[in-house]
Order: structure tokens, then sequence, then C-alpha cells
């Protein structure tokens, strides 16, 4: 079964600066999918960003970009210029491809950005 | 616009009573949809998927008859908690196959 790790409970950022959330991850799949998910206090799940593991280029979505390293099953997120409403809940998950399509997330790591 | 709805929103109810909560495909029709369980500052916890015509499947540890789960159309999943209890309140939500779409949820309170 898969395991997905974050081990930062609470993270805090000023605004306009830097910060990056830590993902582990555990398959013994070679073919899948990586997420990072944000949850604000609406609690509505909003798709930040998303990886295939066979592309070995790192994606990136206008601030958001994640630094994937497949042999040691880690996935992390960078935000730059952090902003006041980056602040949420974010959730890393994992998505077997070619299978039954479910998700595994993480526990979450709750980020606060502040002014 | 949403691409997913759930109805309602929130909703408390007596315990030993059972409470429906719908999931809405509004853009897609959906063979597959999937159901999830949020307790207060946890993670997503998969309870079941959901099949369009065909029987649910739940996730190890979900008892299958407390939570009744039933996907008649394309377009609408149902997921009722019968005989709820305190411990069922939650925050439920639903999401499309294609892991881009969630449903706002639904915050359960029994009491």
């Amino acid at each position: 079964a898969q395991t997905v790790t974050q081990s930062q409970p609470e993270m805090s950022v000023q605004e306009a600066e830097t910060v990056t959330l830590s993902c582990t991850y555990d398959t013994s799949e070679s073919n899948y999918y990586l997420f990072w998910y944000k949850q604000p206090p609406s609690r509505q799940m909003i798709l930040v960003i998303r990886q295939e593991a066979y592309k070995q280029q790192n994606a990136t979505e206008n601030r958001f970009s994640v630094n994937f390293q497949k042999a040691a099953k880690s996935f992390s997120l960078k935000i730059s210029d952090s902003q006041l409403g980056d602040t949420a809940m974010y959730f890393c998950a994992f998505m077997n491809r070619g299978g039954s399509e479910k998700l595994v997330f993480g526990k979450g790591t709750k980020l606060t950005v502040n002014p | 616009g949403a691409v997913v709805s759930q109805h309602p929103s929130w909703v408390i109810c007596k315990s030993g009573t059972s409470v429906k909560i719908e999931c809405r495909s509004l853009d897609f029709q959906a063979t597959t949809m999937f159901w999830y369980r949020q307790f207060p500052k946890q993670s997503l916890m998969l309870m079941a998927t959901s099949n369009e015509g065909s029987k649910a499947t739940y996730e190890q540890g979900v008892e299958k008859d407390k939570f009744l789960i039933n996907h008649a159309s394309l377009t609408l999943s149902t997921l009722t908690v019968t005989s709820a209890h305190p411990e069922d309140s939650s925050f439920y939500i639903c999401s499309l196959r294609d892991p881009k779409y969630f449903g706002p949820g639904t915050r359960l309170t029994v009491l």
C-alpha cells in the first residue's frame, strides 16, 4: 500500500517570501501521479499542481513549483512570493496511474502567511 | 463555476436518524465518484468508490451497511448515513474521477 508523509504539521512565512513544504511517499509502483492540494478555511479542495512520475521535468504553476526526486520518493512544494491568500492547509497526495485512481493523502501542513 | 455540488452544505440531526448527502456532477457524466471523510484538523480518508449502476466499493474498515451509497445516474451519487451517532459527525467530501474536481463538502453534526 502507498503511504504519503508530510513531516511539517505547521509552517509560517512572511508575505512575499518563499516557503517549501515537504512530502515523501512510499510505493512500489513506477507509474503514478503526485499532487498538491490547498484547502482554505472554506474547506474547498483546490488542486494546486500535478506531477506525472514519468516526467523528469518539475511541474510549475505560476508561483507554485515542485521539486520531484523520484529516486528519493520526495515531492516538495515551493511557494514563491507568498501571499496572504496562500494561508491554508496543504495536502500532498498520490495516485497510482492505471489503477483504481484513488487518492492517498498525507496528513497535511498548515501554512500561515504573515503580513 | 462549480463543477461538483453537494447538498446540503451543513446538516444537524439527532442521534439515531438517517441523513442523505447528495453529490452532483454539473458538467460531466460521472461513472465513478469518490466519497471522503475528514475529521477536524485531519486529512481526507477515502470511504468508498461510487460506481454508476453497480455496487459501491468500500475501503477497509468502512461499514457498508452504515454508509449507503447509491449512484443511480451519471450525474448523481448519494451517501446516506444510517442511524447516525455523534461519532459520525464529520466533513464529507465527494470528488469526480478527475482529481481536479471536488465538491464543496457537507458538514454533518449529530447531536
